[in-house]
């Protein structure tokens, strides 16, 4: 089965711009998280959707958002890119929405403002 | 929110010799806890998991030991060999409002020396 697969592998913007993200979970799964790693750290938790709806937000400004399709696929936006916006953005997906279910991860986007 | 406290930063053995890495949480009602190796540009990869009503788990060369009322855990890697050699990070994930996020440590950058 394919895991967790996320698209593009690397992008690279300007300040200001505007960004796509997407992800497709492992099949089955109905749990979609975004993560952002900033090299040298780990994860910090963006968002979780779970059947088309959001449950849950991290500490990040208005500018990022996310939807989930009837598929479970979904897609992560940036807006107005900054400089502190690079970073590898990571999904991950589990079977079901409670928290102590195995999540697992893409490949990541890396994503690079210049 | 929950925080997450890793050590050490990085850890060098001989190969062969046993590793550990240590966790501390912060919210007692934190209930299950995940490890994650991340070997360089690539994906982190779930390699062994705690629920909070058990106190180790093995499998092959990596266990896990949780101690609720310290609030700490730890990983234990034995007869390490070079591909062990990667960043390993911590998580937690609590009971309660924001259960389904990750709180990851900041990494155990691990080398395994032949």
């Amino acid at each position: 089965d394919a895991g967790v697969t996320q698209s593009p592998t690397h992008l690279i913007k300007t300040r200001g711009q505007h960004v796509t993200l997407r992800c497709s979970p492992i099949s089955g799964h109905k749990s979609v998280s975004w993560y952002q790693q900033v090299l040298g750290q780990g994860p910090q938790f963006i968002f979780q959707y779970y059947e088309k709806e959001e449950r849950g937000r991290g500490n990040f400004p208005d500018r990022f958002s996310a939807r989930q399709f009837p598929n479970y696929s979904s897609e992560l936006n940036v807006n107005a890119l900054l400089l502190g916006d690079s970073a590898l953005y990571l999904c991950a997906s589990s079977h079901r929405v409670e928290g102590n279910q195995p999540q697992h991860f893409g490949d990541g986007t890396r994503l690079s403002i210049l | 929110g929950e925080n997450v406290e890793q050590h050490p930063s990085t850890l060098s053995v001989q190969e062969g010799d046993s590793a550990v890495i240590k966790c501390t949480y912060s919210d007692s009602a934190s209930n299950y806890f995940p490890w994650y190796k991340q070997e360089l540009g690539k994906r982190p990869q779930l390699i062994i998991d705690i629920r909070s009503n058990v106190g180790e788990k093995k499998d092959q060369r990596i266990a896990v030991t949780l101690n609720k009322t310290a609030k700490h855990f730890s990983l234990h890697i034995t007869e390490t060999q070079p591909e062990d050699s990667a960043v390993y990070f911590c998580a937690a994930i609590p009971t309660g409002a924001g259960s389904y996020q990750l709180t990851f440590g900041k990494g155990t950058k691990l080398s395994v020396i032949p």
